[in-house]
């Protein structure tokens, strides 16, 4: 079974400009996730969609930040305009129902740079 | 939000001793969950714990939930060279609480 896909792996900006992430979730899996993890932290959730829905978004700096899952199966993360602060590891994640949890299983992440 | 606090932040340790670490929580989960994440990599789920005082092991892993579902351990035993990583502990709440990690080094 095919696991979480994101692109691109590095991104390296400069402040100001924009900068889209790409996530392809596991086949069937109806809800994803985007998480930033700043280097030594564990990561912070970003948006929840449950199919082409949001189920949260409390935590998304939405003057900056974007997502959308247009046809509830890829998803895109976009920053627009990146700030210094925004470096960090971009982390998809799609889940299934595992017993009493969510079971998420997650992407390699795609690493900003903003300079 | 919720804050989940791990102990050690680091730890650097022989190959083949054994390692304990903990994770706290200022509010109580009904699940815990520990994962681990490899460099360049997203983390990767290693145990799930689903009620109090519960002790689960997974090979050389062994995490117990605490009985007061505020805190959850994490032990390794032997550790070996591949155990190098950083483990989070997690809790699903109303969103998904990360801990803040235990960053393990194994010097063979």
């Amino acid at each position: 079974e095919a696991g979480v896909a994101q692109s691109p792996r590095y991104k390296i900006i400069e402040k100001r400009q924009s900068v889209a992430f790409w996530c392809n979730p596991i086949s069937g899996h109806a809800t994803l996730y985007w998480y930033q993890q700043i280097l030594g932290q564990g990561p912070k959730l970003l948006i929840q969609f449950q199919n082409n829905g949001v189920v949260d978004d409390s935590q998304l700096p939405k003057d900056r930040f974007s997502a959308e899952r247009l046809k509830g199966v890829d998803s895109t993360l976009k920053i627009q305009p990146a700030k210094l602060e925004d470096s960090a590891v971009y982390l998809c994640a799609s889940t299934e129902f595992s017993g009493s949890f969510y079971e998420q299983y997650f992407g390699p992440g795609t690493r900003l740079t903003v300079t | 939000g919720q804050q989940l606090n791990q102990s050690p932040q680091s730890m650097f340790i022989q190959e083949g001793e054994d390692v304990s670490m903990n994770c706290t929580s200022s509010s109580i989960f009904n699940t815990w969950l520990w994962y681990k994440q490899d460099p360049g990599e997203g983390p990767v789920l290693l145990i799930a714990l689903y009620k109090a005082g519960e002790l689960t092991s997974n090979g050389r892993l062994t995490a117990q939930f605490g009985i007061t579902r505020k805190d959850s351990f994490l032990n390794i035993s032997a550790s070996i060279p591949s155990d190098v990583g950083i483990y989070f502990c997690a809790g699903p709440g109303n969103q998904f609480y990360f801990g803040t990690g235990t960053s393990l080094t194994v010097i063979p």
